[in-house]
């Protein structure tokens, strides 16, 4: 599975959009971009997941660029909430494992 | 609620002792995978397994072994216990939906005296 680089803390303020990156230029042709997170000893946390489209679901957006080297995680209005560690990870389909990272880790501020 | 119970919650032992940590994955789900999050090496996959079999296994110590019942829960079973186990141990389950996505259980939080 290919190697991931995200920062390691970010903040964002309450309520603003929080961009989350993600460098995966080793990415091979078949393998996804997931997202997951960890709010503080909790069990991770499926967020979403992309090939090469963008995504889009309840959580989050995912942005994928054209090149899939990197990627960005949006949570479009952040809260308190979303206080955790966030992990960008590449795997294919059939690795089924998750192979996590450090984490970036986010804290929303009030 | 991801739907993957685990228990028990928290558990306090001895060094060199043995003990069992129980999953239940979510309905349905066939595949069961443990990880182990300790805070020096991060959250490592230890090994999974598919409608009972064996599927995968990772940085599993031989003083751990784990099974998947038929009815699908598994078991993971840790032996001859040292301090270096203290740990959070999380159970995820997966259906083979399109995405493959895991869910994971809240975790065994294990502490080795």
């Amino acid at each position: 599975d290919a190697k991931t680089t995200q920062p390691t803390s970010m903040d964002c303020a309450e309520g603003r959009a929080a961009n989350l990156p993600c460098n995966h230029s080793t990415i091979s042709g078949n393998e996804y971009v997931y997202w997951y997170r960890q709010i503080h000893s909790q069990g991770p946390q499926y967020i979403i997941h992309g090939l090469k489209n963008n995504e889009t679901n309840e959580m989050a957006s995912l942005i994928i660029t054209e090149d899939r080297k990197s990627s960005t995680l949006i949570l479009p209005h952040a809260t308190l909430r979303d206080t955790a560690v966030y992990y960008c990870i590449v795997r294919s389909l059939l690795a089924d494992k998750l192979i996590f990272g450090t984490g970036t880790r986010l804290q929303v501020f009030p | 609620d991801s739907g993957v119970t685990q228990t028990p919650k928290h558990l306090i032992t001895a060094t060199g002792q043995r003990v069992t940590l129980r999953c239940s994955p979510r309905s349905g789900d066939l595949s069961v995978y443990w990880y182990q999050q300790s805070l020096d090496q991060g959250l490592q996959f230890l090994i999974q397994y598919y409608n009972g079999e064996e599927r995968a296994k990772g940085n599993i110590l031989e003083r751990f072994s784990a099974q998947q019942f038929p009815d699908l829960h598994s078991e993971l079973n840790l032996s001859s216990l040292e301090l270096g186990d203290s740990a959070l141990y999380f159970c995820a389950s997966s259906g083979r939906t399109t995405s493959y996505e895991q869910y994971f259980g809240p975790g065994t939080r294990l502490t080795v005296t």
